[in-house]
């Protein structure tokens, strides 16, 4: 998986739109960027994936530049429940396999306050 | 978790035995992942299987062992050998390899303290 860079920390408050940007400067060309969220003691979470432009669903849209070199997840009106962590990743795991920091770093910690 | 389970969710084991922890699905992927995470800490890849009986090590492989005999099932095994076993194992699984794609389903874990 090409390196990743997040914030590890970020605060907001209830029912504002919460930005997470992740930089991944070394993309490769078939590299998709995916998004997951952990609950506390709890498996990660497929929030959404993108590769060009902006991508939406039901629980956030994801914004892509045209050089691919960062994304930002959106959240819109955020809830206390959403106080989680949040992981960026970029590739997959197999064609990228002995790269640094291969899987999930530590995130951003997303804290949301009443 | 969704069509993905793990059992126990909470495993005691003395130091020196030998425990399985099961990972189950019902999402027909082909792939499945075993993951450790620790206090603080993202998610360390053990093993992951492509397929039916092939897997493959990850980061962390020294002192588990996994197998993969059925599609639905990929039960990962902590041996006496692993140093720091005491962690929270986490199972998942996707649909058919696509390059570049890292679309994966999480089960709910496995808390497993040694002692």
């Amino acid at each position: 998986l090409a390196k990743t860079t997040q914030p590890i920390s970020m605060d907001s408050y209830e029912g504002q739109e919460v930005n997470i940007t992740c930089s991944h400067n070394n993309i490769a060309t078939n590299d998709y960027i995916t998004w997951y969220q952990q609950f506390p003691s709890q498996g990660p979470r497929f929030i959404i994936q993108g590769y060009k432009t902006k991508v939406t669903n039901e629980v956030a849209s994801l914004f892509i530049p045209a050089d691919r070199k960062s994304s930002t997840l959106s959240l819109p009106r955020v809830s206390l429940s959403d106080s989680d962590v949040y992981y960026c990743l970029v590739g997959d795991i197999i064609s990228n396999f002995g790269n640094e920091k291969l899987t999930f770093g530590t995130g951003t910690r997303l804290t949301i306050i009443p | 978790d969704g069509g993905i389970t793990q059992s126990p969710k909470y495993l005691f084991r003395k130091e020196g035995q030998n425990v399985t922890l099961s990972c189950e699905q019902n999402l027909n992927h082909d792939a499945m992942y075993w993951y450790r995470q620790d206090p603080g800490q993202g998610l360390r890849l053990i093993y992951y299987s492509q397929i039916v009986n092939d897997f493959q090590k990850g980061d962390i492989a020294e002192g588990y062992s996994v197998s993969r005999e059925k599609k639905e099932s990929f039960p990962l095994t902590v041996t006496s050998a692993q140093k720091n076993p005491t962690a929270f194992y986490l199972c998942a699984s996707s649909p058919r390899y696509r390059q570049g794609s890292n679309e994966q389903y999480f089960g709910p874990g496995t808390r497993l303290t040694v002692t």
